[in-house]
């Protein structure tokens, strides 16, 4: 079965700042990787994933995470960070051909302060 | 665009009583999942129907029955109410995609349903 660990729980940094937070997966077989980000009070929605191909994934507002198979990571980055970006951010995992049942971290919170 | 329609959006319970959590979602997906999130442990995966017809366990099943009504509605209950069950719960579904495009392994996500158990 696979599982993923989130080893931040908090993230504080100031606006402008870079950021990354970090995700490790452990499964036997080949995975899918996302990021999903929770806004104050509002549902999860995705911010990016990687499925197949080239390693290094980006969403549409500057967040990049790069899949390193080796060791099992797929942490999330940004170079410079805004007020807005303050919210949960939960990695999750799937496995290839397992049903799509994804399983998601315990999540981090990044807050990002003036 | 409805998406996932999640009912009610809060609920107050007494331990022992029981309720039904009700889930549609209109993009015609196949796959539907019932989660719970709680402070520190963000979300685990109830039940989930990977196609109308089935449901299969996630990993808090305990305390908790689903039935996949028809392809649009996914619905979760709870027969006996416990503390423990106090959560905000989330429904999603996915699209079967025979290839990887920008849909692929996607959930959307309901708004959320926040229950207390007294």
């Amino acid at each position: 079965a696979q599982s993923v660990t989130q080893l931040d729980s908090q993230v504080p940094v100031f606006e402008e700042a870079p950021v990354e937070l970090r995700c490790n997966y452990s499964s036997s077989v080949s995975v899918y990787l996302f990021w999903y980000v929770q806004y104050p009070n509002q549902g999860l929605q995705l911010l990016l994933k990687y499925l197949s191909g080239s390693t290094l994934v980006e969403s549409i507002n500057g967040f990049e995470a790069e899949f390193n198979k080796s060791q099992t990571s797929f942490h999330l980055r940004k170079p410079s960070v805004h007020i807005s970006d303050t919210a949960e951010y939960f990695c999750a995992v799937s496995e290839v051909g397992g049903y799509n049942k994804l399983i998601f971290g315990a999540g981090t919170r990044l807050a990002v302060h003036p | 665009n409805a998406g996932v329609t999640q009912t009610p959006k809060f609920q107050v319970l007494k331990t022992g009583q029981s309720m039904t959590l009700q889930c549609a979602q209109d993009m015609n997906h196949n796959s539907m999942y019932w989660y719970r999130q709680d402070p520190g442990m963000g979300l685990r995966l109830i039940y989930y129907s990977a196609s109308e017809g089935t449901t299969d366990k996630g990993e808090v099943p305990n305390g908790y029955n689903v039935s996949r009504l028809n392809k649009r509605e996914f619905s979760l209950r709870l027969e006996s109410a416990a503390p423990s069950q106090t959560s905000v719960y989330f429904c999603a579904s996915m699209p079967v995609l025979l290839s990887l495009g920008s849909g692929a392994n996607v959930l959307t996500f309901g708004a959320g349903s926040r229950l207390t158990v007294l």
